[in-house]
């Protein structure tokens, strides 16, 4: 597609749920990156992937964070045993190698966690 | 450290009127400045994208300047409309292809009022 969709628009989970949280990146981009925005507009970086393998991952929260791209299928984001300082809106983005390097960014996920 | 701040955080002003944002930052290396408009539970959007050899760039009423010297851009709106109430979020990429590259500062809030 030629926009990065973001599935589902608002999430929400009790304390100590499971989140899942997918991404479609455009087709053709062979990066795909995902934030998290919390309070006052700050992005986090959690973890990029160039194609199906983990590029960066500096960000991400080691215990229980887990992300994929698995070739012909939504990229996902996957929290377990979620807290309350977890919610936000989660951002996919993607970009192709390019004098930019460019990033499109989803329309994002909240999560609320309760 | 690499940062990026911007001034105002908020800013009102009346629909017609035009208004400056400023974005300051410390990033180093340095490759390309961009200006996002992020509406309300939607995703940034590109407006404009700089290198270090473009000092202006312009995008319909919105025009970015650069001055790679003294690490300052700016973002000016002319003749504001209603839809242009939003967070607008300076970024500033150090380059690297795929990895952790983007510094994002913590937005101004605008809102125009008829």
């Amino acid at each position: 597609g030629e926009e990065v969709a973001q599935t589902p628009k608002h999430l929400v989970r009790g304390e100590g749920q499971k989140a899942k949280l997918y991404c479609a990146p455009i087709k053709g981009h062979s990066y795909v990156f995902w934030y998290q925005q919390v309070l006052k507009n700050e992005f986090k970086f959690l973890i990029s992937f160039q194609n199906e393998n983990v590029f960066d991952e500096t960000g991400m929260p080691k215990e229980r964070f887990s992300a994929k791209c698995l070739p012909n299928s939504p990229c996902s984001l996957e929290i377990q045993a979620t807290k309350l300082e977890d919610s936000a809106v989660y951002f996919c983005a993607s970009s192709q190698v390019t004098t930019y390097n460019e990033q499109f960014f989803g329309p994002g996920t909240r999560l609320t966690v309760l | 450290k690499n940062q990026v701040e911007q001034s105002p955080q908020s800013l009102i002003i009346l629909e017609g009127k035009n208004c400056t944002l400023q974005c300051n930052y410390t990033v180093s290396p340095f490759s390309n400045l961009r200006w996002y408009k992020q509406d309300t539970g939607r995703g940034p959007v590109s407006l404009t994208i700089m290198t270090f050899s473009e000092n202006t760039k312009s995008n319909g009423r919105y025009t970015a300047t650069l001055d790679a010297d003294t690490k300052q851009s700016s973002l000016h709106i002319t003749a504001s409309q209603l839809s242009d109430s939003a967070s607008y979020i300076c970024v500033v990429s150090d380059g690297q292809t795929g990895a952790n590259n983007l510094f994002f500062g913590t937005g101004t809030r605008l809102t125009v009022i008829p």
